[in-house]
Protein backbone atom coordinates (compact mmCIF):
# COMPACT_ATOMS: atom_id res chain seq x y z
CA UNK A 1 0.00 0.00 0.00
CA UNK A 2 0.90 3.32 -0.42
CA UNK A 3 0.89 5.98 1.95
CA UNK A 4 2.81 9.58 2.53
CA UNK A 5 3.84 11.62 5.72
CA UNK A 6 5.06 15.18 5.76
CA UNK A 7 6.96 15.28 8.95
CA UNK A 8 6.12 18.97 9.57
CA UNK A 9 2.30 20.40 9.84
CA UNK A 10 3.71 23.91 9.82
CA UNK A 11 7.24 25.31 9.12
CA UNK A 12 8.60 29.16 10.02
CA UNK A 13 11.35 30.85 8.53
CA UNK A 14 12.71 34.08 7.80
CA UNK A 15 13.01 35.74 4.53
CA UNK A 16 16.28 34.92 2.73
CA UNK A 17 16.64 31.52 4.80
CA UNK A 18 16.86 28.26 3.22
CA UNK A 19 13.32 26.40 3.50
CA UNK A 20 13.12 22.33 3.97
CA UNK A 21 9.85 20.56 4.39
CA UNK A 22 10.34 17.04 4.50
CA UNK A 23 8.19 14.33 3.35
CA UNK A 24 8.67 10.69 3.46
CA UNK A 25 6.93 7.69 1.36
CA UNK A 26 6.04 4.13 1.16
CA UNK A 27 5.43 2.21 -2.01
CA UNK A 28 5.76 -1.21 -3.20
CA UNK A 29 6.52 -0.55 -6.85
CA UNK A 30 8.32 2.33 -8.09
CA UNK A 31 6.68 5.39 -7.05
CA UNK A 32 6.05 8.83 -8.94
CA UNK A 33 6.22 11.85 -6.39
CA UNK A 34 5.24 15.20 -7.05
CA UNK A 35 5.28 18.49 -4.65
CA UNK A 36 2.81 20.76 -5.44
CA UNK A 37 1.70 24.13 -3.57
CA UNK A 38 -1.21 25.65 -2.28
CA UNK A 39 -1.38 29.79 -2.39
CA UNK A 40 -4.49 30.84 0.30
CA UNK A 41 -7.97 30.18 -1.50
CA UNK A 42 -6.20 29.38 -4.65
CA UNK A 43 -5.84 25.92 -6.20
CA UNK A 44 -2.79 23.46 -6.41
CA UNK A 45 0.44 24.45 -8.96
CA UNK A 46 2.94 21.77 -9.66
CA UNK A 47 6.32 22.43 -8.32
CA UNK A 48 7.91 19.34 -9.68
CA UNK A 49 7.68 15.74 -10.34
CA UNK A 50 10.18 12.78 -9.83
CA UNK A 51 10.28 11.12 -13.23
CA UNK A 52 13.21 8.41 -12.72
CA UNK A 53 15.58 9.90 -14.74
CA UNK A 54 16.91 11.57 -12.06
CA UNK A 55 17.29 11.82 -8.35
CA UNK A 56 17.48 15.54 -7.91
CA UNK A 57 14.75 17.33 -9.42
CA UNK A 58 14.33 21.26 -9.84
CA UNK A 59 11.50 22.65 -10.02
CA UNK A 60 10.10 26.35 -10.14
CA UNK A 61 10.58 29.14 -8.02
CA UNK A 62 13.92 27.76 -7.35
CA UNK A 63 12.79 25.04 -5.39
CA UNK A 64 14.50 20.98 -5.68
CA UNK A 65 14.39 17.78 -4.39
CA UNK A 66 16.04 14.93 -3.66
CA UNK A 67 14.63 11.19 -4.53
CA UNK A 68 16.43 8.94 -1.51
CA UNK A 69 15.38 5.47 -2.55
CA UNK A 70 17.60 4.52 0.97
CA UNK A 71 15.73 6.34 3.08
CA UNK A 72 12.40 6.53 1.14
CA UNK A 73 12.36 10.28 1.32
CA UNK A 74 11.80 13.17 -1.13
CA UNK A 75 12.13 16.06 0.71
CA UNK A 76 11.61 19.54 -0.86
CA UNK A 77 14.40 22.58 -0.44
CA UNK A 78 14.88 26.36 -2.05
CA UNK A 79 18.36 28.13 -0.79
CA UNK A 80 16.67 30.96 0.25
CA UNK A 81 12.87 31.94 1.16
CA UNK A 82 11.25 34.67 -0.71
CA UNK A 83 7.58 36.03 1.10
CA UNK A 84 5.90 34.95 -1.95
CA UNK A 85 6.46 30.75 -1.15
CA UNK A 86 4.72 31.26 2.14
CA UNK A 87 2.05 28.59 1.54
CA UNK A 88 0.62 25.31 2.00
CA UNK A 89 3.09 22.42 0.29
CA UNK A 90 1.60 18.76 -0.79
CA UNK A 91 3.66 15.58 -1.34
CA UNK A 92 2.29 13.08 -3.16
CA UNK A 93 2.98 9.91 -4.43
CA UNK A 94 1.43 7.75 -7.00
CA UNK A 95 2.22 4.59 -8.28
CA UNK A 96 2.36 3.42 -12.20
CA UNK A 97 -1.04 1.74 -12.73
CA UNK A 98 -2.99 2.61 -10.17
CA UNK A 99 -4.56 6.18 -11.37
CA UNK A 100 -4.51 7.69 -7.72
CA UNK A 101 -2.55 10.30 -5.77
CA UNK A 102 -2.13 9.78 -2.12
CA UNK A 103 -1.66 13.07 -0.76
CA UNK A 104 0.71 13.71 2.40
CA UNK A 105 -1.47 16.17 5.10
CA UNK A 106 0.56 19.01 3.90
CA UNK A 107 2.90 21.32 5.31
CA UNK A 108 2.26 25.35 5.88
CA UNK A 109 4.76 27.46 5.40
CA UNK A 110 5.47 30.49 6.97
CA UNK A 111 8.03 33.08 5.74
CA UNK A 112 8.87 35.96 8.73
CA UNK A 113 10.13 39.04 7.18
CA UNK B 1 -3.08 29.13 -15.04
CA UNK B 2 -3.17 25.58 -15.33
CA UNK B 3 -5.50 25.22 -18.44
CA UNK B 4 -8.34 23.20 -16.50
CA UNK B 5 -10.95 25.98 -15.85
CA UNK B 6 -14.12 25.21 -13.20
CA UNK B 7 -17.01 26.69 -12.63
CA UNK B 8 -18.63 28.48 -10.60
CA UNK B 9 -15.89 29.43 -8.04
CA UNK B 10 -18.08 30.05 -5.70
CA UNK B 11 -21.59 28.54 -4.45
CA UNK B 12 -23.76 29.14 -1.58
CA UNK B 13 -26.89 26.78 -0.79
CA UNK B 14 -28.92 25.41 1.59
CA UNK B 15 -29.18 22.17 3.32
CA UNK B 16 -30.94 19.30 0.96
CA UNK B 17 -30.53 21.31 -1.85
CA UNK B 18 -28.55 19.55 -4.84
CA UNK B 19 -25.89 21.36 -6.95
CA UNK B 20 -23.48 20.73 -10.14
CA UNK B 21 -20.00 21.40 -10.56
CA UNK B 22 -18.40 21.92 -13.93
CA UNK B 23 -14.64 21.04 -15.09
CA UNK B 24 -13.31 21.50 -18.36
CA UNK B 25 -9.98 19.57 -18.57
CA UNK B 26 -6.65 20.75 -20.55
CA UNK B 27 -7.01 20.42 -23.84
CA UNK B 28 -6.42 17.05 -24.49
CA UNK B 29 -6.25 15.27 -21.29
CA UNK B 30 -8.51 12.08 -21.61
CA UNK B 31 -8.74 12.11 -17.62
CA UNK B 32 -10.94 14.01 -14.86
CA UNK B 33 -10.63 13.58 -11.26
CA UNK B 34 -12.81 15.18 -8.45
CA UNK B 35 -10.96 16.04 -5.10
CA UNK B 36 -12.79 17.43 -1.79
CA UNK B 37 -11.23 19.65 0.38
CA UNK B 38 -12.09 20.32 3.75
CA UNK B 39 -10.42 21.43 7.23
CA UNK B 40 -11.06 18.36 8.94
CA UNK B 41 -10.23 15.96 6.30
CA UNK B 42 -8.14 17.35 4.30
CA UNK B 43 -7.58 16.33 0.51
CA UNK B 44 -9.43 13.34 -0.53
CA UNK B 45 -9.91 11.62 -4.06
CA UNK B 46 -13.44 11.13 -4.74
CA UNK B 47 -13.82 9.70 -8.35
CA UNK B 48 -11.86 9.56 -11.74
CA UNK B 49 -13.42 9.10 -15.14
CA UNK B 50 -11.12 8.23 -18.57
CA UNK B 51 -12.41 9.23 -21.59
CA UNK B 52 -15.92 8.80 -20.64
CA UNK B 53 -15.35 5.81 -18.14
CA UNK B 54 -15.57 5.76 -14.96
CA UNK B 55 -12.09 4.19 -13.83
CA UNK B 56 -11.24 4.76 -10.00
CA UNK B 57 -13.22 5.72 -7.14
CA UNK B 58 -12.56 7.20 -3.81
CA UNK B 59 -14.01 8.63 -0.67
CA UNK B 60 -17.48 9.64 -2.73
CA UNK B 61 -20.42 9.49 -0.45
CA UNK B 62 -23.42 7.74 -2.23
CA UNK B 63 -24.97 11.12 -2.66
CA UNK B 64 -22.73 12.37 -4.78
CA UNK B 65 -22.55 11.20 -8.56
CA UNK B 66 -19.88 12.46 -11.35
CA UNK B 67 -19.88 12.07 -15.42
CA UNK B 68 -18.16 13.13 -18.07
CA UNK B 69 -19.34 13.77 -21.52
CA UNK B 70 -18.13 13.31 -25.13
CA UNK B 71 -16.07 16.93 -25.29
CA UNK B 72 -14.57 15.31 -22.13
CA UNK B 73 -15.74 18.11 -19.25
CA UNK B 74 -16.96 16.58 -16.35
CA UNK B 75 -19.62 17.55 -13.54
CA UNK B 76 -19.81 16.55 -10.16
CA UNK B 77 -23.54 16.55 -8.67
CA UNK B 78 -23.84 17.07 -4.91
CA UNK B 79 -27.52 16.08 -3.62
CA UNK B 80 -29.21 15.98 -0.39
CA UNK B 81 -26.70 18.11 0.84
CA UNK B 82 -25.52 18.89 4.47
CA UNK B 83 -23.59 21.22 6.25
CA UNK B 84 -20.71 19.00 6.50
CA UNK B 85 -20.50 18.68 2.58
CA UNK B 86 -19.19 22.50 2.41
CA UNK B 87 -15.45 22.36 1.48
CA UNK B 88 -13.08 23.14 -1.32
CA UNK B 89 -14.22 20.91 -4.68
CA UNK B 90 -11.27 20.29 -6.72
CA UNK B 91 -10.96 18.82 -10.34
CA UNK B 92 -7.76 17.65 -12.13
CA UNK B 93 -7.31 16.16 -15.39
CA UNK B 94 -3.82 14.23 -16.43
CA UNK B 95 -1.32 13.61 -19.09
CA UNK B 96 1.13 10.91 -19.71
CA UNK B 97 4.08 11.57 -20.41
CA UNK B 98 7.07 9.00 -21.24
CA UNK B 99 10.49 8.64 -20.34
CA UNK B 100 12.17 5.98 -18.79
CA UNK B 101 8.40 4.92 -17.74
CA UNK B 102 5.06 5.91 -18.27
CA UNK B 103 4.50 8.83 -15.32
CA UNK B 104 0.99 10.29 -15.14
CA UNK B 105 1.00 14.28 -14.21
CA UNK B 106 -2.54 15.87 -13.05
CA UNK B 107 -2.95 19.42 -13.19
CA UNK B 108 -5.70 21.23 -10.73
CA UNK B 109 -8.23 23.42 -11.59
CA UNK B 110 -8.89 26.78 -9.18
CA UNK B 111 -11.53 25.02 -7.35
CA UNK B 112 -15.20 25.98 -6.39
CA UNK B 113 -15.99 26.44 -3.09
CA UNK B 114 -18.95 25.47 -1.43
CA UNK B 115 -20.81 26.74 1.24
CA UNK B 116 -23.75 25.03 2.96
CA UNK B 117 -26.21 26.71 5.00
Amino acid sequence: AQSVTQLDSHVSVSEGTPVLLRCNYSSSYSPSLFWYVQHPNKGLQLLLKYTSAATLVKGINGFEAEFKKSETSFHLTKPSAHMSDAAEYFCVVSTSGTYKYIFGTGTRLKVLA
Amino acid sequence: DSGVTQTPKHLITATGQRVTLRCSPRSGDLSVYWYQQSLDQGLQFLIQYYNGEERAKGNILERFSAQQFPDLHSELNLSSLELGDSALYFCASSSWTSGTRYQETQYFGPGTRLLVL
